[in-house]
């Protein structure tokens, strides 16, 4: 059974960093591209990052609104996906999904509340 | 960026009734391949999106055989038969021909 189980969310003042983790398990993950999307409190989802595989170089892919604040990583040997996430501002508080390629699998989520 | 806009439905909708949920992208999603880079998902409340329809009208595995994707390159459609209890929720369209990869605002649908 594919699992992804999203962790490290939580409440963080505008300006701090935050660094969420997805941590997969019943599929290839290390030939797997893999994603970060988010939904705000009105419910809009928006894609944020991808990360392709060790055969494509882990080429990654941003969002403009998080681009030079947002980094997405991987860890083949420990079936994770990471986004890195600097110099927050209200408007990022949502809840953070990460997909595998396809949109087929989702994690549950995590809340990030960015607020003072 | 591709630009999704999806319609409303006409809520609630009777139990057994069929419904259809429109989707228009900006630019065409049909590719040379053939193929057109469109899914479907449903959000029902307190879950995470779950995954209906790529490629336009292809149901992703284990999906009821009530929901139907169709459309062109621009225009799309999912169609639900006799609608159900368990279709309560959200519904949003996604183009992934290129990045950003962007949703629908997504649809309501409510049972009578």
């Amino acid at each position: 059974e594919v699992q992804l189980v999203e962790t490290g969310g939580g409440l963080v003042q505008p300006g701090k960093s935050l660094k969420l983790t997805c941590a997969t398990s019943g599929f290839t993950f290390s030939t797997a591209w893999m994603h970060w999307v988010r939904q705000s409190p009105e419910k809009r989802l928006e894609w944020i990052a991808r990360i392709k595989d060790k055969s494509n170089n882990y080429a990654t892919d941003y969002v403009e609104s998080v681009k030079g604040r947002f980094t997405i990583s991987r860890d083949d040997s420990k079936s994770s996906v990471y986004l890195q996430m600097n110099s927050l501002k209200e408007e990022d508080t949502a809840t953070y999904y990460c997909t595998t390629s396809g949109g087929g699998h989702w994690g549950q989520g995590v809340m990030v509340t960015v607020s003072s | 960026d591709i630009v999704m806009t999806q319609g409303a439905l006409p809520n609630p909708v009777p139990s057994g009734e069929s419904a259809s949920i429109t989707c228009q992208s900006s630019k065409s999603l049909l590719h040379s391949n053939g193929k057109t880079y469109l899914n479907w998902y449903l959000q029902r409340p307190g879950q995470s999106p779950q995954l209906l329809i790529y490629w336009m009208s292809t149901r992703a595995s284990g999906v009821s055989d009530r929901f139907s994707g169709s459309g062109s390159g621009t225009d799309f459609t999912l169609k639900i038969s006799s609608v159900e209890a368990e279709d309560v929720g959200v519904y949003y369209c996604q183009q992934f021909l290129e990045y950003p990869l962007t949703f629908g605002s997504g649809t309501k649908l409510e049972i009578k």
